[in-house]
Formats: C-alpha cells, sequence, structure tokens
C-alpha cells in the first residue's frame, strides 16, 4: 500500500543531544514537508522540498536541519540548538502544485519527541 | 479505526457564492477538530473547535461541530479567488500520550472570477 510513514511514533532524549526523525514516502511525490505542532496550536512548516536535493526553511527553521537526498526520504533532526524541541512532528508529502494551488498533503501518522 | 472524511474533494464556484465544506469523523476520546487553509506551502490554522454548537467565526468563515453526530462544517460567504485553497480537517484524539493528528484528504476549493 502506498503512504507516508514516520518513525519512531514516540522517542525521547536527553536535553542537548541531536536527533533524527525518519520520514519516508512510498507515493512517489516530489514534494515534502515537515511540520510542528505544539498544544493548542496548528501546524507550523519547519522546512520543506520541492524536489531532490533542494530544501528551504519554513517558518520555524532555526534549530533544526534536513536533507533530501532520496526522492522518497526527508529526514528531520532535531538539533541541540532547538530551545523547544518537545512536541509533535508531523511529515506530510504531496505531488507537487497545479496552477498555482498545491496537490493535497498526506500526512505521516507523526511523531512525538519528548526532551527532559 | 479512526476516520476522517471530508466531502466534497473538490469544490467549483465563483465569486460571491456561499460554500459549505464538510468533514465528518469516527474517532474513539474525541478532544478538538480543527480546520486549515493549504494555500501554496503549508496549511494555516483556522479554527480549533470543541464543543457542541458553538459557532466560530473570522470574517467570511464560520464553523460549527456537531459532537452527537460526528461532524463540522465550514462556512464561506462571498467567496473570493483568494479563497481558493485547500480546506483541511483534522481530528484531535483525547489523551496527552496519542498526539496523533488524523486528518482527512481535503477539500480543494476553486473560487473562479
Amino acid at each position: 500500500d502506498g503512504g507516508i510513514t514516520q518513525s519512531p511514533k514516540y522517542l525521547f532524549r536527553k536535553e542537548g543531544q541531536n536527533v533524527t526523525l525518519s520520514c519516508e514516502q512510498n507515493l512517489n511525490h516530489d514534494a515534502m514537508y515537515w511540520y510542528r505542532q505544539d498544544p493548542g496550536q496548528g501546524l507550523r512548516l519547519i522546512y520543506y522540498s520541492q524536489i531532490v536535493n533542494d530544501f528551504q526553511k519554513g517558518d520555524i527553521a532555526e534549530g533544526y536541519s534536513v536533507s533530501r537526498e532520496k526522492k522518497e526520504s526527508f529526514p528531520l533532526t532535531v538539533t541541540s540548538a532547538q530551545k523547544n524541541p518537545t512536541a509533535f512532528y508531523l511529515c506530510a508529502s504531496s505531488s507537487g502544485t497545479s496552477g498555482g494551488l498545491p496537490y493535497e498533503q498526506y500526512f505521516g501518522p507523526g511523531t512525538r519527541l519528548t526532551v527532559t | 479505526e479512526d476516520k476522517v472524511v471530508q466531502s466534497p474533494l473538490s469544490l467549483v464556484v465563483h465569486e460571491g457564492d456561499t460554500v459549505t465544506l464538510n468533514c465528518s469523523y469516527e474517532v474513539t476520546n474525541f478532544r478538538s477538530l480543527l480546520w486549515y487553509k493549504q494555500e501554496k506551502k503549508a496549511p494555516t490554522f483556522l479554527f480549533m473547535l470543541t464543543s457542541s454548537g458553538i459557532e466560530k467565526k473570522s470574517g467570511r468563515l464560520s464553523s460549527i461541530l456537531d459532537k452527537k453526530e460526528l461532524f463540522s462544517i465550514l462556512n464561506i460567504t462571498a467567496t473570493q479567488t483568494g479563497d481558493s485553497a485547500i480546506y483541511l480537517c483534522a481530528v484531535v484524539p483525547y489523551g496527552g500520550s496519542q498526539g496523533n493528528l488524523i486528518f482527512g484528504k481535503g477539500t480543494k476549493l476553486s473560487v473562479k472570477p
């Protein structure tokens, strides 16, 4: 079945450690996205990539890094520079855009990161 | 299995029309329902609904939740071309150990001049 997967579902880390969240899709989508969600808030965009080997910062990129070496993979690293890393992280993918409107995004199940 | 179903999947209207977007859900331990508008790059948050029958309103947009019938609607009056977007509905399950957002596939709204 086609879909987008994130692993792990829950992740616990000590403060000061970098941690990488996995996101894989087999939908043959060009575009991939990382979002963060905090309680009571909507999604906030961290990074997005519209094509392999290219990515752009979103609204809250500080303290995060990404890579896009393969079309199907878009890992997110939460670095020790991120001041408040504990959050729910969502990855999404889409076919891209048509006429200026994006195709619908398919979201992964999310990773809940807790840093203590 | 928890699920969120939005309808219609796509909709084309003309400026000035009023539209109603639907979101139905089957979720255990429902906590809240969220509406997003997705334009060029990322969804933007519109409303969070937690209580039945209380309309949330922002300009020409309004939304209401019916927890008995398990659905929500998003209304847009006097539509403009700038309303063209994908509108996402997501349900938040209750419980701190979960936290997964359950999204619908979205409704793609196109507003023609």
